[in-house]
């Protein structure tokens, strides 16, 4: 099973400020990693697939970027709105999910 | 609008059966790849199974730790997909939510859209 990791677990940032969120793979999944943004009570929606391609109706200023082992998401200023939890995911091998990253307000 | 709609969610004993429904609307069920995803309580996102479209043969294959105890199927009159979950432990607590699979070059493929989930909670 492909583990991933997310890191850190919480970051606590203001409205404005960037966001950077990272997820590394226990192997290479190429460029087949996603990221998903849940709020409280809501599904997970898809915001990035394959790496660095936006999901239809996601703004701008999330950009994801990385291959192999190593991704990241950047929220490159964050909106009241964007405060949630984010997880990545591979489907380079079945389907594994990070722990998730939670982006609270400071 | 492609829309998913679970039901079916409650509390049950452990050892007990319940069985979910996603009805969809605004696509056809048979013809994409589908899937069920779970969340216990307070933690992260878990894959359950997938079923894949008629023409690819409707293949189904499951996450281990429900191997042999849960059944997906499609009823195509209907619209609606189905997790049959028997042999139900206190682990298989949580929220669960249908998803539908895009297709899309390479392995697999990612959940998009998800339905809005039913909590099971499985419980003395």
């Amino acid at each position: 099973e492909i583990m991933l990791t997310q890191s850190p677990a919480t970051l606590s940032l203001s409205p404005g400020e960037r966001a950077t969120l990272s997820c590394r793979a226990s192997e290479s999944v190429g460029r087949y990693l996603g990221w998903y943004q849940q709020k409280p009570g809501q599904a997970p929606r898809l915001l990035i697939y394959d790496a660095s391609n936006r999901a239809t109706g996601i703004p701008a200023r999330f950009s994801g970027s990385g291959s192999g082992t190593d991704f990241t998401l950047t929220i490159s200023s964050l909106e009241p709105e964007d405060f949630a939890v984010y997880y990545c995911q591979q489907r380079r091998y079945w389907w594994t999910f990070g722990q998730g990253t939670k982006v609270e307000i400071k | 609008e492609v829309q998913l709609v679970e039901s079916g969610g409650g509390l049950v004993k452990p050892g007990g059966s319940l069985r979910l429904s996603c009805a969809a609307s605004g696509f056809t069920l048979r013809n994409v790849w589908m899937t069920w995803v779970r969340q216990a309580p307070g933690k992260g996102l878990e894959w359950v199974g997938r079923i894949k479209s008629e023409s690819e043969g409707g293949t189904i294959d499951y996450a281990a730790p429900v191997k042999g105890r849960f059944t997906i199927s499609r009823d195509d009159s209907k619209n609606t997909l189905y997790l049959q979950m028997d042999s139900l432990k206190t682990d298989d607590t949580g929220v669960y939510y249908c998803t539908m699979v895009p297709a899309i070059a390479g392995p697999g493929g990612w959940f998009d859209p998800w339905g809005q989930g039913t909590l099971v909670t499985v419980s003395s």
